[in-house]
């Protein structure tokens, strides 16, 4: 597709809950972000890929938090035992290099009751 | 401490006038790249202009400008002639650094801008 597609749109789960969040990049870009945006906050880092290599992790908040990019293209955020604190927009980005701009995904609204 | 602080949390201009969004940022990197991203209430990010570190002219990009002052450590967007579409949150974010960290942006926490008729 043209741009980063992000799955499902909207999350609703009940705490305790596995979820996981799906991110489609741009066709042939390198890098790959996801980042965490708490109700009128800036986004926050949570990890960093190159192609299948996780680079950074450093910002994932907990051990709940798990990422992966088996295939280089595709990634998969997956959050187990959900709590409230985790509701949030997850936020996906990908880029054709480390040194060039972003595109954003519209982000997948995630809201644990 | 923070690396990017955007101290307006909301501001408010009339269309076609221009306005100024503050941000300042901090870092002891040389290399370091300054964005800006425009976030409707629909919520994707929109990349507006960039600013390298080693950049000598201000970035422009049609309506919007970075005025770039390195020593203050300022990064202010200007949008000129402001539009009713432009109203939406704005961000301004950092990279710093290389290797691994090198893709990591750091954000503000935002500025709500709202044009009126």
């Amino acid at each position: 597709g043209a741009g980063v597609s992000q799955s499902p749109r909207y999350k609703v789960a009940k705490r305790g809950q596995d979820v996981a969040l799906r991110c489609d990049p741009i066709s042939g870009h390198v890098s790959l972000f996801w980042y965490q945006q708490a109700l009128g906050q800036g986004p926050e880092f949570l990890t960093y890929f190159q192609n299948e290599a996780q680079l950074d992790k450093s910002g994932l908040p907990s051990d709940r938090f798990f990422a992966e990019r088996p295939e280089g293209s595709v990634s998969t955020l997956k959050i187990q035992r959900t709590q409230q604190e985790d509701s949030a927009v997850y936020l996906c980005a990908s880029s054709p290099r480390d040194d060039y701009g972003y595109t954003f995904g519209s982000g997948t609204r995630l809201t644990v009751v | 401490a923070q690396k990017i602080t955007q101290t307006q949390p909301g501001m408010f201009v009339q269309e076609k006038e221009a306005v100024t969004l503050d941000c300042t940022y901090d870092t002891s990197d040389q290399s370091y790249g300054l964005f800006w991203y425009k976030q409707p209430s629909s919520g994707e990010m929109i990349f507006l202009i960039y600013q390298g570190s080693y950049d000598e002219q201000n970035a422009t990009e049609g309506r919007y400008s970075l005025n770039f002052q390195k020593a203050r450590k300022s990064a202010n967007l200007v949008i000129s002639a402001s539009q009713l579409g432009d109203s939406a949150m704005y961000f301004c974010a950092m990279r710093e650094g290389r290797g691994s960290t090198l893709g990591r942006l750091y954000f503000g926490r935002g500025t709500q801008l709202t044009v009126w008729p």
